[in-house]
């Protein structure tokens, strides 16, 4: 059992829906992170918020929209998604120094929500 | 080239077979390396972290090369257990901690 938990499991929506997806860090992490993972594909990192602030917005298209309004919750607001767009939604954490230094930490994922746009 | 790049296998070896995966990675101000763990349909999870002079986890033995920009993971003495796809991952280089996955090596272990 990790201490990221994502809601809801699977999700399917119309085109026109708007839903949010939800992530949960219970670990005292300072970074919170949303992936998406397509079959044959690596994982596609989407944002990152350290400190409650976005520092990296992959090329993701508007109809994604984060939201991280503490440091121990992020979500994803989805809007007018295309069925190119399903996929597992991976959340993750990671304790993080605030130094600049050029390393990266463990990040611990959560079970992910399984998102499937009709 | 893509910025990490694995062998999508499947590796199909039988029970108590030694295997390694490798990997190449592209940019050369990466810092941080890693070997995480997927099973089907779960999240990835921390296998590994890998260090410059190499490290040993019980059957698990992580290597890097920074001169050839290469990693490697060596399973001895494979359990069915150990199925699942093993995930080259690396940070983005830089003061970030952005973390840059490969597509994932499949290994089958069979009875």
């Amino acid at each position: 059992e990790t201490g990221v938990t994502q809601t809801p499991r699977h999700l399917v929506m119309g085109m026109t829906n708007k839903k949010s997806l939800k992530c949960e860090q219970h670990l005292g992490h300072n970074a919170m992170y949303w992936y998406k993972q397509s079959a044959k594909k690596p994982l596609e990192l989407m944002f990152v918020y350290n400190f409650k602030e976005q520092t990296e917005n992959n090329s993701v298209p508007s109809r994604f929209s984060p939201e991280c309004p503490n440091s121990s919750h992020l979500f994803l607001h989805l809007h007018t998604l295309q069925p190119e767009d399903s996929a597992l939604y991976l959340c993750a954490s990671s304790q993080e120094l605030n130094s600049g230094r050029a390393l990266s930490n463990e990040q611990f994922f959560g079970p992910g929500t399984r998102l499937t746009v009709l | 080239r893509k910025e990490v790049e694995q062998d999508p296998g499947p590796f199909n070896v039988p029970e108590g077979a030694t295997v390694a995966f490798n990997c190449t990675y592209s940019n050369s101000a990466s810092q941080s390396f890693f070997w995480y763990r997927q099973d089907c349909r779960k999240e990835p999870k921390l296998l590994m972290s890998v260090y410059s002079s190499g490290n040993e986890d019980g059957r698990f033995t992580a290597q890097l090369n920074r001169a050839s920009q290469y990693i490697s993971l060596l399973i001895r003495d494979s359990k069915l257990s150990d199925s699942a796809t093993y995930l080259c991952v690396v940070n983005g280089g830089g003061a970030t901690n952005k973390l840059i996955f490969g597509t994932g090596t499949l290994l089958a272990v069979q009875p």
